[in-house]
């Protein structure tokens, strides 16, 4: 079956350590994107890649890293001058084509202690 | 500055009665809307979306409308049903490929027995 799979599903990390989050796709589809959601505010564009090898900052990029050196596979680095990164993270991706809609994976729970 | 706005964060209804969940947006260049669920520590699952030369589309017990003069959408679920209780977010993209998604800040929808 084709899907989205992020792991882990429950992250705990130190202030001041980097972590990676981890996704993967198997539905070739073309763009990939990080979200993250945190109480009342929906879902915040961290990065978004279109192609592999190309990647472009959403609205809250600061203190994240991402890379796309394959197509079905889109890791987040949630590093240590990210403030505040206790969240719920998303991955998405989408076929390459107007009006279609995002697959999201199931999400990892990050918490900093 | 939300450019996808959910102005009821809660909404309670009965079992078999009908659920309108409300989006307004801002941005009139927005030409593909969509709705998601979801449930608590899972991903957003994709509903139904509307393209903007559309004023409705129905699937099943779903229907999006749509009123582009007022930039404002509602999702109508009919008839409720326990299981439809979950966060519904309302989102929009623009006219392009590999789009990049504004997502609302959620409705909680508690449908009762």
């Amino acid at each position: 079956d084709g899907g989205i799979t992020q792991s882990p599903k429950y992250l705990f990390r130190k202030e001041g350590q980097n972590v990676t989050l981890s996704c993967e796709q198997n539905l070739n589809h073309d763009a990939m994107y990080w979200y993250r959601q945190d109480p009342g505010q929906g879902l915040r564009l961290i990065y978004y890649s279109q192609i592999v090898n190309d990647f472009q900052k959403g609205d809250i990029a600061e203190g994240y890293s991402v890379s796309r050196e394959k197509k079905e596979s889109f890791p987040l680095t949630v590093t240590s001058a990210q403030k505040n990164p206790t969240a719920f993270y998303l991955c998405a991706s989408t076929p390459y084509m107007r009006h279609t809609e995002a697959f999201f994976g199931q999400g990892t729970r990050l918490t900093v202690v | 500055d939300q450019q996808v706005k959910q102005n009821s964060p809660s909404l309670s209804v009965q079992e078999g009665r009908i659920s309108i969940l409300n989006c307004d947006y801002t941005n009139s260049m927005f030409d593909y809307f969509l709705w998601y669920k979801k449930y608590p520590a899972e991903g957003p699952t994709f509903l139904i979306s509307i393209s903007s030369i559309k004023d409705k589309n129905e699937d099943g017990r779903f229907t999006v409308f749509l009123n582009k003069s007022a930039k404002h959408l509602s999702l109508h679920i009919v008839p409720s049903q326990p299981g439809d209780s979950a966060v519904y977010f309302c989102a929009a993209t623009l006219d392009n490929y590999g789009q990049n998604f504004v997502f609302g800040p959620g409705t909680r929808l508690s449908v009762l027995p």
